[in-house]
């Protein structure tokens, strides 16, 4: 497998502009998380879906983010207007079964810049 | 509160030396711990897991070991090649929230520069 597949790789726009993130997950995994990397904060978990259901978007920092899982294959992480605060890497990631057991499998995140 | 501390924040070593990372949490309920490594620019991709009942884990020249009643754990490189600069993240997984999910923590990083 190619593993988790992100585009794009890079994103410049300016403030004000909206921004959407792809991701593809592994085939057969049933869960798919969205992360932010700062230097500041670290890694923060945005969001993440089981079945394509979103379970848990309490990480999602305001209403100016959504993301959704139309198909098993495919998701978006959509921030509409975008602000220079959101310049961070994003990384999708994800895993087969509870993660508590399950690795997780990170895509080579998409490194967004807002002027 | 639940936290995950990593030291030292950076470390620089020469190439053939052996190292070790630390890492502390807080986290409660434990599940599991986990190490990842981050080169630049790239995804974080998985080194070990390991278990409470799991003293010490290897992969390859990692080798990492877990004392879940200090709630420590220590990443150790052996024979350290100039590919091993790279960020190394502790994360545990914690307490079980909504979906059938394990929260979890993510330390800040312990960033390794493997100089020739």
């Amino acid at each position: 497998d190619a593993g988790v597949i992100q585009s794009p790789r890079h994103e410049v726009t300016e403030m004000g502009q909206e921004v959407t993130l792809r991701c593809k997950p592994i085939s057969g995994h049933d869960y798919l998380f969205w992360y932010r990397q700062t230097m500041m904060r670290g890694l923060e978990l945005l969001i993440y879906f089981n079945n394509n259901v979103p379970i848990d978007d309490s990480g999602m920092p305001e209403d100016r983010f959504s993301a959704k899982m139309p198909n098993a294959s495919f998701s978006t992480l959509k921030i509409q207007p975008s602000e220079p605060r959101d310049s961070a890497v994003y990384f999708c990631a994800s895993s087969f079964g509870q993660q508590n057991t399950g690795e997780l499998f990170f895509g080579e995140g998409s490194r967004l810049t807002v002027l | 509160k639940n936290q995950v501390e990593q030291s030292p924040q950076s470390l620089i070593i020469l190439e053939g030396k052996n190292c070790t990372l630390q890492c502390n949490y807080t986290v409660s309920p434990f599940s599991n711990l986990r190490w990842y490594k981050q080169d630049t620019g790239r995804g974080p991709v998985s080194l070990t897991i390991m278990t409470f009942s799991e003293n010490t884990k290897s992969n390859g020249r990692y080798t990492a070991t877990l004392d879940a009643d200090t709630k420590q754990s220590s990443l150790h490189i052996t024979a350290s090649q100039l590919s091993d600069s790279a960020s190394y993240i502790c994360v545990v997984s914690g307490e079980w929230v909504s979906g059938g999910y394990n929260k979890l923590i993510f330390g800040a990083g312990t960033r390794l520069a493997v100089h020739p």
